[in-house]
């Protein structure tokens, strides 16, 4: 059973430019969790998703980011404009089924953003 | 809003000794998880040991075990018989109804010869 799966592993932008994130729950997970984590700190939720639904953007910044899980497809976390301070590395999670807080939630390797 | 916290950002053991991680959060929902995730240099995320916030019954995986207080609002984390590959940040994280994870801060683990 494969695991999380995230794409690409590293990225670079130039500032202005757009950042795609692509991420493929495991097989049998309907909810998709993405994180956002800066240099020297720890893990900061940014969006909960499931299939065609956003559940919880609580964490989302209001501008120039946005979040998608399609019917088919992978999860997708935009970011526009690209800006130095959005260098981060972003983690997707899964978990499996309705009632997710009591499920665990599985990473997946991150995608390191670089802006230059 | 719920927070965690962990009040060592570093600490260190050595080879094949005991070594207790803390960790503390604030909650008033009486229904919640906790969970330490392990972050090598990979920085992959790996789930270490997880804690049902209704059972008394302390969750143990092998070498880690927790001591879980509910009333102190306090989940260390033990690792017993540390060995070189336990070297790692590690994180405590709670996820409540709304089903998100709050991290802490962190605590980097050194393991010494």
């Amino acid at each position: 059973n494969a695991g999380v799966m995230q794409n690409p592993r590293h990225l670079v932008r130039r500032r202005g430019q757009e950042a795609r994130l692509r991420c493929s729950p495991m097989k049998g997970h309907s909810h998709v969790y993405w994180y956002r984590q800066l240099p020297e700190e720890g893990l900061k939720f940014m969006v909960y998703l499931q299939k065609e639904n956003i559940i919880d953007e609580s964490g989302m910044p209001k501008e120039r980011f946005s979040a998608e899980f399609p019917k088919e497809g992978p999860s997708i976390l935009r970011i526009q404009q690209v800006v130095r301070g959005d260098s981060a590395a972003y983690f997707c999670a899964s978990s499996p089924s309705p009632g997710a807080f009591t499920d665990t939630q599985y990473f997946g390797p991150g995608t390191r953003l670089t802006v230059l | 809003a719920q927070t965690v916290t962990q009040s060592q950002p570093e600490m260190s053991v050595q080879e094949a000794e005991t070594v207790t991680l803390s960790c503390t959060y604030d909650t008033s929902e009486s229904d919640y998880y906790l969970f330490w995730y392990k972050q090598p240099p990979s920085r992959q995320m790996i789930l270490v040991i997880r804690q049902e916030a209704y059972k008394q019954q302390n969750a143990t995986e092998n070498r880690f075990s927790v001591n879980f207080q509910k009333a102190a609002k306090s989940f260390s984390l033990k690792i017993s018989d540390s060995q070189l590959g336990d070297a790692a940040m590690y994180f405590c994280a709670y996820a409540g109804t709304a089903s998100k994870l709050t991290f802490g801060t962190g605590t980097r683990l050194q393991v010494t010869l």
